[in-house]
């Protein structure tokens, strides 16, 4: 079972900073924090990932509370482009063997 | 960065026949790679886990004979879904990482089969 839970759907204008929240209260002291979206029909596409401290490239910016229970992924400036399911996954300890569970995900839609 | 290439992207295939999808890690070595299935409106469904050298892991409820794994190179793993029928239609996704905790999972473009 996924250890992660997400609103089914959020909406955001064009232009405007996405703030998706994720839970993951379960989550163990070695494990990352994983981000990953998906448009339809492709593979999932990374965006970002962590540990405990807060995450920032050119996609996004990955913020995770103290107790490493919650994270918010922010995209700043939302593109119509970024419309598509969002996962936040937790998992992959450092070994490349760890599986990665996917959940029901985040469909973030952006609007004009 | 990581790049996972999966073939073909799209198949079309007559019922009782075999079909195999390749996935290939173009600038790493992959010890494992693992294959998920998505139906659609659904999300990401882990298959199994293809160990190089060795033989997969498959998740409960996913038959290891019909659903055949090799994993002959640090590059490259198949999967063939064996005596396809519609109800194997779907879409099929590879993914591995690099050993170490600071790379993320690479995935690969997915391939649709469809079986008549």
């Amino acid at each position: 079972d996924a250890k992660t839970t997400q609103p089914p759907s959020m909406d955001c204008a064009e232009g405007r900073a996405a703030n998706l929240p994720c839970n993951h209260s379960t989550i163990s002291g070695n494990e990352y924090v994983y981000w990953y979206r998906q448009i339809h029909s492709q593979g999932p596409q990374y965006i970002i990932h962590g540990l405990k401290n807060n995450e920032t490239n050119e996609m996004a910016s990955l913020i995770i509370t103290e107790d490493r229970k919650s994270s918010t992924l922010i995209l700043p400036h939302a593109t119509l482009r970024d419309t598509a399911v969002y996962y936040c996954i937790v998992g992959g300890s450092g070994g490349s063997n760890y599986k990665l569970t996917f959940g029901k995900g985040t469909l973030l839609t952006v609007n004009p | 960065g990581a790049v996972v290439s999966q073939h073909p992207s799209r198949v079309i295939c007559k019922s009782g026949t075999s079909v195999k999808i390749e996935c290939r890690s173009l600038d790493f070595q992959a010890t494992t790679m693992f294959w998920y299935r998505q139906f659609p409106k659904k999300s990401l469904m882990l298959m199994a886990t293809s160990n190089e050298g060795s033989k997969a892991t498959y998740e409960q409820g996913v038959e290891k004979d019909k659903f055949l794994i090799n994993h002959a190179s640090l590059t490259l793993s198949t999967l063939t879904v064996t005596s396809a029928h519609p109800e194997d239609s779907s879409f099929y996704i590879c993914s591995a990482r690099r050993a170490g905790g600071s790379y993320g999972y690479t995935f690969g473009s997915g391939t649709r089969l469809t079986v008549v």
